[in-house]
């Protein structure tokens, strides 16, 4: 079955650390350029991180810039979010997504399900 | 960063109708506009790429169109599985942005 799966998410204090986990299964993973996106509740989704199917370049979003690291094993079809001095404004479900194949910086075709990020004291 | 204005930010509407719904860009992005449907408790899912190409399995009723930094979705005759919210997305950069999303909801 051609799909992601989104693990790791849960809560944590301001300043704490996360690592999140995402399985891809039923495409050619290490062809494909891969994301992590965040939706806050009630808000629209926003684009947190990408990382090229060789694993560089990557890019993050200014909002996570210096606290949050994408990266990714291709032999084991997994993308990660190491995400670091965590505040309460990080608090959201996080999307693994995948770039429409064919052109560098696409669309995203392929969502995961999400896993819940809330950070509070 | 682009940032894209979408209207109306809520929209009320019944089955049959015709809708439309507009993306602004803050500056040209050529034709990588995006569109996508999310319903509660759901990822979004890929409606229109490339301003007006159709996803595959997505129903024809949904057309966009545009280029620069104008664009529109339209819906041609809007039915029960539609409403949903829809979000604009631009990736003409890696730093992909999206609307802040228009409420398609029974009239």
């Amino acid at each position: 079955e051609v799909q992601l799966v989104e693990s790791g998410g849960g809560s944590v204090q301001p300043g704490g650390s996360l690592r999140l986990s995402c399985a891809a299964s039923g495409f050619t993973f290490s062809s494909c350029e891969m994301n992590w996106v965040r939706q806050a509740p009630g808000k629209g989704p926003e684009w947190v991180s990408y990382i090229d199917s060789s694993g560089t370049p990557i890019y993050h979003a200014d909002s996570v810039k210096g606290r949050f690291t994408i990266s990714r094993d291709n032999a084991k079809n997994l993308v990660f979010l190491q995400m670091n001095s965590l505040r309460a404004e990080d608090t959201a479900l996080y999307y693994c997504a995948r770039d429409q194949p064919g052109r560098a910086r696409g669309p995203f075709d392929m969502w995961g399900q999400g896993t819940m990020v809330t950070v509070s004291s | 960063d682009i940032q894209m204005t979408q209207s109306p930010s809520t929209l009320s509407a019944s089955v049959g109708d015709r809708v439309t719904i507009t993306c602004r860009a803050s500056q040209s992005i050529s034709s990588w506009l995006a569109w996508y449907q999310q319903k509660p408790g759901k990822a979004p899912k890929l409606l229109i790429y490339k301003a007006s190409s159709l996803e595959s399995g997505v129903p024809s009723r949904f057309s966009g169109s545009g280029s620069g930094t104008e664009f529109t979705l339209t819906i041609s005759s809007l039915q029960p599985d539609d409403f949903a919210t829809y979000y604009c997305q631009q990736y003409n950069t890696y730093s992909r942005t999206f609307g802040q999303g228009t409420k398609v909801e029974i009239k």
